[in-house]
């Protein structure tokens, strides 16, 4: 149990319109990261957010934003759906002392 | 940049039995740390087992091992006595230093038969 948790499970969208996904973590988490892992691949970072600032991002383009709120909540936001952005998207909060991940059980968004 | 590679897109082992999971990097960085998760069907990614850049032991946890050869690069999780719910997908990953990102490699998934 890492105390991360995400909604919904599952999405099924349809090309061009926009999403939301949402995180929400344990009190004293500051840091949230997000991943996007397509089928058969492991996780790409999109990006991360350090109270409530965006403090590192990966090649993910403008249409993928995010906030986090004060109360250790967090939001991807995905405008413009494009089909390969069907993933698995994965939240993940604060470190643990080696500097481990604590993983959401993530969202399946499905664009058709 | 960072990058890692897991070469075995899918082992099989029998119960009980041992079984090494492959995993080579490449970093310039001198501090990094390098990280296994296991994520079964259900999706969540799960830590097993940590090993930082200047460890000169092994790391274990339970029946994890991690075999870290620092000049070859490489960072192989051994289990132990297998069990058939460790059927799932492991991934290798390192962690930039003073940085949000962790970056993975594709992946192995690992079949226990009973």
């Amino acid at each position: 149990e890492t105390g991360v948790t995400q909604s919904p499970t599952h999405l099924i969208k349809t090309r061009g319109q926009q999403v939301t996904l949402r995180c929400s973590s344990q009190s004293g988490h500051n840091t949230v990261s997000w991943y996007q892992q397509a089928l058969g691949q492991g996780p790409q970072f999109i990006f991360q957010y350090y109270r409530e600032e965006e403090n590192g991002r990966g090649n993910f383009p403008p249409r993928f934003s995010g906030l986090q709120f004060p109360n250790y909540s967090s939001e991807l936001n995905v405008n413009a759906l494009e089909l390969d952005d069907s993933a698995l998207y994965l939240c993940a909060s604060n470190r643990g002392p080696q500097g481990e991940q604590y993983f959401g059980p993530g969202t399946r968004l499905t664009v058709t | 940049a960072q990058k890692i590679t897991q070469t075995q897109p899918g082992m099989f082992v029998q119960e009980k039995e041992a079984v090494t999971l492959d995993c080579t990097y490449d970093t310039s960085d001198q501090s990094y740390g390098l990280f296994w998760y296991k994520q079964p069907s259900s999706g969540e990614m799960i830590f097993l087992i940590y090993q930082g850049s200047y460890d000169e032991q092994n790391a274990t946890e339970g029946r994890y091992s991690l075999n870290f050869q620092k000049a070859r690069k490489s960072a192989n999780l051994v289990i132990s006595a297998s069990q058939l719910g460790d059927s799932a997908m492991y991934f290798c990953a390192m962690r930039e230093p003073n940085a949000g990102k962790s970056t993975f490699g594709d992946g192995t998934t690992l079949t226990v038969k009973p």
